[in-house]
């Protein structure tokens, strides 16, 4: 059974840093390219980046762009991102997603984890 | 920067028909996905490259793409269907993923 799970969230002021992870299990994690998307409260969702499988390529929301850094440990079938200089509308629940297939649906989520950015 | 429009909602009395649509300048060139949210849980895919059905995503969930306009029906409508809906494609010139903002369907 393919299961993501999102960790690291939490409280932190503006300005702050945290590092989201997401532990995946029930696949070869290291054949897959992986996304990172958020939510915040009462919003709608937002997409906010993409590793390749590898690790050798990625992307990111213009919204994120120099500030958040999405990385992985295939040997510890874990996905990341590192969240620098944080501001309160960062603030959503952010869910790691599989990509299913060449036109990037993601095909299996994480149950999120909350992000507050608030002084 | 690509941008997905969707109706804010959609209302549909039981064992009726509802349509979602999903607006982008020639969508219909792209592969569309939908996902089904409900309150307080994680996003499931429910139609990927514009009309395939995942696994367990009963026959009622169908889905098609043309020239502007991609849309997701459901038929039959029931109950359990009243959830927020995503459309969502991958942007390959800007390399960017882009959400429409999402229908809220209400069962009446």
């Amino acid at each position: 059974e393919v299961q993501l799970v999102e960790s690291g969230g939490g409280l932190v002021q503006p300005g702050g840093s945290l590092r989201l992870s997401c532990a995946a299990s029930g696949f070869t994690f290291s054949s897959y390219w992986m996304h990172w998307v958020r939510q915040a409260p009462g919003k709608g969702l937002v997409w906010v980046s993409r590793i390749n499988s590898d690790g050798s390529s990625t992307s990111y929301a213009d919204s994120v762009k120099g500030r958040f850094t999405i990385s992985r440990d295939n040997a510890k079938n874990t996905l990341y991102l590192q969240m620098n200089s944080l501001r309160a509308e960062d603030t959503a629940v952010y869910y790691c997603a599989r990509e299913g297939g060449i036109a990037a649906d993601f095909d299996y989520w994480g149950q999120g984890t909350l992000v507050t950015v608030s002084s | 920067s690509y941008v997905l429009t969707q109706p804010p909602s959609v209302s549909v009395a039981p064992g009726k028909t509802a349509r979602i649509t999903c607006g982008g300048n020639n969508i219909g060139s792209k592969s569309v996905h939908w996902y089904q949210q409900k309150p307080g849980q994680a996003p499931v895919l429910v139609i990927y490259y514009d009309s395939d059905r995942p696994s367990g995503i009963p026959e009622r969930f169908s889905g098609s793409n043309s020239g502007n306009t991609a849309t997701l029906t459901i038929s039959r409508v029931e109950a359990g269907d009243e959830a927020d809906y995503y459309c969502q494609v991958w942007d390959s010139s800007s390399d960017l993923g882009v959400f429409g903002g999402g229908t809220k369907l209400t069962v009446l």
